[in-house]
């Protein structure tokens, strides 16, 4: 089973609008951390933000924060007041605890942002 | 400002020619890793350090390697490049916590003639 699955290969928001990108997780582990990155055109990867998994709230990061559900295992970005500059691959990202320093990726949402 | 560095940014090589990618962090992370990343695709796991203890993934081919001869540099060695291992190769490093985000480098897209 995949560790991470994000559903939307792509998607479209207008300037100005918010967004939310997908993202649910497969673990048994009670300890875990979730993670979202950019990937501009560039190449490189940017880390965004990161939820625990005993957080009690949701994470922000300026214009990011995470709609995090614990029982239905998802873990969704969304980012609000998008700008040009936000067009890029996101990936959300899975640690465990017990499988140590490995993280699990998903196959990445493509973003655009159209003015 | 401490970072992840690859060198170089572009590599091109010729099939069956060796090569070797290089990677320094000035993080002092204990864990560095090795991805390959092809176009539109997430990154794949080739292998990664926890200090010197070398863990290799199943599904990365013989033909790759990696030396860490110390903290801060590890090397991505291809013994013999074939058409199929052109991509981008992504270094990055992490602490030793399940909250310990990674730090990427720029990468080094890999061309194989």
């Amino acid at each position: 089973a995949q560790k991470i699955t994000q559903t939307q290969p792509g998607m479209f928001v207008q300037e100005k609008e918010a967004v939310t990108l997908d993202c649910t997780y497969d673990t048994s582990d009670p300890s875990y951390g979730l993670f979202w990155y950019k990937q501009p055109s560039s190449g490189e990867m940017i880390f965004l933000i990161y939820q625990g998994s005993y957080d009690q709230q949701n994470a922000t990061e300026g214009r990011y924060s995470l709609n995090f559900q614990k029982a239905r295992k998802s873990a969704n970005l969304v980012i609000s007041a998008s700008q040009l500059g936000d067009s890029a691959m996101y990936f959300c990202a899975m640690r465990e605890t017990n499988t140590g320093n490995q993280f699990y990726f998903g196959t990445g949402t493509s973003l655009t942002v159209i003015p | 400002d401490a970072m992840v560095i690859q060198n170089p940014r572009y590599q091109v090589t010729q099939f069956g020619k060796p090569v070797t990618l290089s990677c320094s962090q000035t993080l002092n992370h204990n864990v560095m890793y090795w991805y390959q990343q092809k176009s539109s695709q997430a990154p794949k796991l080739l292998f990664h350090y926890y200090d010197k203890d070398f863990n290799n993934e199943a599904d990365t081919p013989d033909n790759f390697q990696s030396r860490r001869p110390n903290t801060s540099f590890c090397f991505l060695d291809i013994r013999s490049p074939g058409l199929g291992d052109a991509a981008m190769y992504l270094c990055a490093t992490s602490g030793g916590r399940v909250h310990n985000e990674q730090f990427f480098g720029p990468g080094t897209r890999l061309t194989v003639l």
